[in-house]
């Protein structure tokens, strides 16, 4: 089965920084790459599906990139509303494996 | 509005039986596919299983051995998991989530706000 690993595990940045999180997976998945942001004690939300496509409602400093196996989340100036941990996910195929997931903190 | 809400969960002792069920409403579920997923206290997403929209594929993820077992009824517009044989590190948030309905597998645009599952002696 394909891995997906996440870095880095957490971080921690100054409101107006650029956050850039790095999803890699074992092998090559097209561009079938999801990224969630999950807000501490709720639900996840669906930020970017297909590699770069911007879910509806979502903030423009939100960014994707990438294809085959490596790919970019990118929080252009970040937001105290942004502190959450991010998910992403390969669904080329099953299983529909979830990276270990990259705690975003306000410094 | 489009809802998925989930029942079911609830304390159950080691090797026995629940079943989670999830409602939709808002859109027309027989045209999307549905997926399980659960997180383990402070732990992260893991995908549990998915379903096509008319339930002719189901997908397991492989940890599960059998024990979970996935159906939907679109009449009804629900979704079900059963879970057997279950075990301590199956204690979970169990999530319902949408699919689009363009690929039997795809990225989960709708969430239900999960139901807890403990399993304890």
């Amino acid at each position: 089965d394909i891995q997906m690993t996440q870095s880095p595990s957490s971080l921690s940045a100054s409101v107006g920084d650029r956050v850039t999180i790095t999803c890699r997976a074992t092998q090559g998945i097209s561009n079938y790459l999801a990224w969630y942001q999950q807000k501490p004690g709720k639900v996840p939300k669906l930020l970017i599906y297909a590699a770069a496509t911007l879910q509806s409602g979502v903030p423009s400093r939100f960014s994707g990139s990438g294809s085959g196996a490596d790919f970019t989340l990118t929080i252009n100036s970040l937001q105290p509303e942004d502190v959450a941990t991010y998910y992403c996910q390969k669904y080329n195929s099953a299983p529909l494996t979830f990276g270990g997931g990259t705690k975003v903190e306000i410094k | 509005e489009v809802q998925l809400v989930e029942s079911g969960g609830g304390l159950v002792k080691p090797a026995g039986s629940l079943r989670l069920s999830c409602a939709a409403s808002g859109f027309t579920f027989s045209t999307y596919s549905m997926n399980w997923v659960r997180q383990a206290p402070g732990k992260g997403l893991e995908w549990v299983s998915s379903i096509s929209a008319t339930g002719s594929y189901i997908y397991y993820a492989d940890s599960l051995k059998g024990r979970f077992t996935t159906s939907r009824d679109n009449a009804k517009k629900s979704l079900s998991l059963q879970m057997n044989s279950l075990r301590a590190e199956d204690t979970a948030v169990y999530y319902c989530a949408r699919s689009s309905p363009l690929r039997p597998l795809d990225a989960f645009d709708i969430w239900g706000q999960g139901t807890v599952v403990t399993v304890s002696s």
